[in-house]
């Protein structure tokens, strides 16, 4: 499997455009998530889904931020305004049932975005 | 609710020296343990787990870490650091039935000087 695959990997954009950000998932893993991470938060988890349905949206920002997730090997996340203080590196991870029992995330190489 | 200390952002030791990165957690259930490596510019790679098995887990690059219920922590350490080992380690915690929702600490940054 060639992992989490996310596009694009850098994103410059000027402030007010609209951003939309992919991944796709690992083949058979029924968890998919998108984090954020900042010099100043951290890493933060923004969404998550469970069988292509959103569990928990309670980290996402603020309305300007929407993720879907049409099918089991597709997601999106999107910025619509976007605004300088967006500008983070975006990682989507997926996981599925692992023989311990425990899910283990596997994490995209990550979407860095630059607003102007 | 879950959380994550990561003690010390920024750790340096000489190569060959023992590497130790300090991570406490707090959680309401039994939880599982998580630490991830990232290099620059890339994702996070799982370096090892404890998920109620053994509390000494192995990982991968020579790292271990044990599970400490009684002081809470999930410690990392390696006997002899490489200068390849340069980078940020992140602990987090999850609990079951969550799909493998993560809560990260800040991070820790590995030196490690020749």
């Amino acid at each position: 499997d060639a992992g989490v695959i996310q596009s694009p990997r850098h994103e410059v954009t000027e402030m007010g455009q609209e951003v939309t950000l992919r991944c796709k998932p690992i083949s058979g893993h029924d968890y998919l998530f998108w984090y954020r991470q900042t010099m100043m938060r951290g890493l933060e988890l923004l969404i998550y889904f469970n069988n292509n349905v959103p569990i928990d949206d309670s980290g996402m920002p603020e309305d300007r931020f929407s993720a879907k997730m049409p099918n089991a090997s597709f997601s999106t996340l999107k910025i619509q305004p976007s605004e300088p203080r967006d500008s983070a590196v975006y990682f989507c991870a997926s996981s599925g049932q692992g023989s311990s029992g425990a899910n283990v995330l596997t994490f995209g190489a990550g979407s860095r975005l630059t607003v102007l | 609710a879950q959380s994550v200390t990561q003690l010390g952002s920024h750790v340096s030791v000489s190569e060959g020296a023992l590497v130790l990165l300090r991570c406490n957690y707090s959680s309401s259930v039994p939880p599982y343990l998580f630490w991830y490596v990232q290099y620059p510019n890339q994702g996070l790679q799982l370096l090892l787990k404890y998920t109620s098995a053994a509390t000494l887990v192995k990982g991968i690059n020579g790292f271990e870490a044990e599970f400490k219920k009684s002081e809470t922590s999930f410690h990392l350490t390696k006997p002899s650091a490489h200068m390849s080992d340069a980078a940020e380690y992140f602990c987090a915690v999850s609990e079951y039935n969550q799909g493998g929702k993560l809560i990260f600490g800040q991070g820790t940054e590995l030196s490690v000087k020749p």
